[in-house]
């Protein structure tokens, strides 16, 4: 159980391009979801929380325009990338939670290149 | 404030060998903590983690970790590597009570090699 499935897997686009991520919930229902973005030899830095139905906290650094989330049913969130730039390349991973009193189950992850 | 230390970014053993990844955390209130894994080119896995329950916490793939409030440590140990256990290990901490699981910080990671 308790499965999140991230898609794509892998995008290669050119710059400029918007990039959508889509990360859902497949057997439970997620009131939280979490984006992270990992860089190489690096860890995980959570970029926002979105619960369901409001909108995204995003972390201190993090241009909420330029990285654009929607919560919009229990088992979808999506992560949208505007006008990405080479440096927008990254491993992105969702992870999705019932609610803060139960862990959270990652997603593949996303592994964005900006040509 | 919370934050996590993973001392050594590499770890090489034999395989049979003990594992040992050395995770200490700071944290203003009683901490959650967890280990995760990371496969290559994949998303997190949750091996065990620590909720003020028992100290020591069994998790899948053998693997354990010794919660110590007076050393703020997290050890994770396996008595015996196997080849499959190679990849990358990352200790964590949220806010426990305060913050349940949300608020969590990953260490840097520490990669484990395992010699055949």
């Amino acid at each position: 159980g308790a499965v999140v499935s991230q898609h794509p897997s892998w995008v290669i686009c050119k710059s400029g391009t918007s990039v959508k991520i889509e990360c859902r919930s497949l057997d439970f229902q997620a009131t939280t979801m979490f984006w992270y973005r990992q860089f190489p030899k690096q860890s995980l830095m959570l970029m926002a929380t979105s619960n369901e139905g409001s909108k995204a906290t995003y972390e201190q650094g993090v241009e909420k325009d330029k990285f654009l989330i929607n919560h919009a049913s229990l088992t979808l969130s999506t992560l949208t990338v505007t006008s990405a730039h080479p440096e927008d390349s990254s491993f992105y991973i969702c992870s999705a939670a019932t609610d803060s009193n139960q862990p959270q189950h990652f997603g593949d992850g996303t592994r964005l290149s900006i040509l | 404030a919370q934050s996590v230390t993973q001392l050594g970014s590499h770890v090489s053993v034999s395989e049979g060998a003990l594992v040992l990844l050395r995770c200490n955390y700071s944290s203003s209130v009683p901490p959650y903590l967890f280990w995760y894994v990371q496969y290559p080119n994949q998303g997190l896995q949750l091996l065990l983690k620590y909720t003020s329950a028992a100290t020591l916490v069994k998790g899948i793939n053998g693997f354990e970790a010794e919660f110590k409030k007076s050393e703020t440590s997290f050890h994770l140990t396996k008595p015996s590597a196997h080849m499959s256990d190679a990849a990358e290990y990352f200790c964590a901490v949220s806010e426990g009570n305060s913050g349940g699981y949300q608020k969590v910080t990953f260490g840097i990671g520490t990669k484990l090699q395992v010699i055949p």
